[in-house]
């Protein structure tokens, strides 16, 4: 029920562009996407809801498609600032439950 | 605004023992969720609380327990500690009466079980 994240690490230099992605075995309602410093809590990022649209702010953007139940996270011309850990979160249609993915480490080199 | 509150920031117990941990949301918040990260398994959900009932409920042993008061601040509890509770609790709370909203998180309380 865990959504699985991929890749499980990356490592980028400045400017280069990532994707992340999160896949579901439930149906899904909504998929979250945070970001986590090392020593820190998880800061929201962004939310998408069913209906297959796609968010995002500055650099960073995401797509949430619910036929296969997958969400990608897009960074473009990544920032030394985008390094920590990734996670989506998943509500199932049911909205029982919240389910945080695996976890994607991201670090960004000089 | 002030931020989620958690309170303590740290606990040392030993095996046997019960913790109890507590979470201030966000003046306003009125729904607080609560869960355990992990090296091994991750940031697992424990429950959610809203108008001081528990609303939803994650994958967890009866030693884990939760209450909200009228003032939206929470507390858990973990009886009988085990080894395998290590762990940092968070809790996050939302500004909506609904969960799929933004999460705030508080800095979380670490709980090392000896």
């Amino acid at each position: 029920q865990q959504p699985v994240q991929s890749p499980q690490a990356v490592i980028l230099r400045e400017g280069e562009d990532a994707v992340i992605n999160c896949s579901s075995s439930k149906a899904l309602y909504s998929v979250h996407w945070y970001r986590q410093k090392h020593g820190e809590a998880p800061v929201f990022l962004m939310i998408l809801l069913k209906g297959g649209e796609q968010k995002g702010h500055d650099k960073i953007s995401a797509s949430f498609n619910e036929k296969k139940q997958q969400s990608s996270l897009y960074l473009t011309a990544s920032q030394l600032s985008y390094s920590g850990t990734y996670f989506c979160g998943t509500e199932s249609n049911t909205g029982n439950q919240f389910y945080f993915g695996t976890g994607t480490s991201l670090t960004v080199i000089p | 605004k002030a931020g989620v509150t958690q309170t303590p920031r740290y606990l040392i117990k030993t095996r046997g023992q019960q913790v109890t941990l507590s979470c201030s949301p966000i003046s306003g918040h009125r729904s607080v969720s609560w869960y355990q990260q992990t090296p091994g398994q991750g940031l697992q959900f424990l429950f959610e609380y809203f108008s001081e009932t528990q609303r939803n409920k994650g994958n967890f042993p009866g030693r884990f327990s939760g209450r909200q008061f009228s003032n939206s601040r929470s507390e858990m509890n973990v009886s009988t500690l085990e080894l395998g509770d290590s762990a940092l609790y968070l809790c996050a709370s939302v500004p909506s009466d609904y969960r799929i909203d933004t999460q705030y998180f508080g800095p979380g309380t670490r709980l090392t079980v000896l």
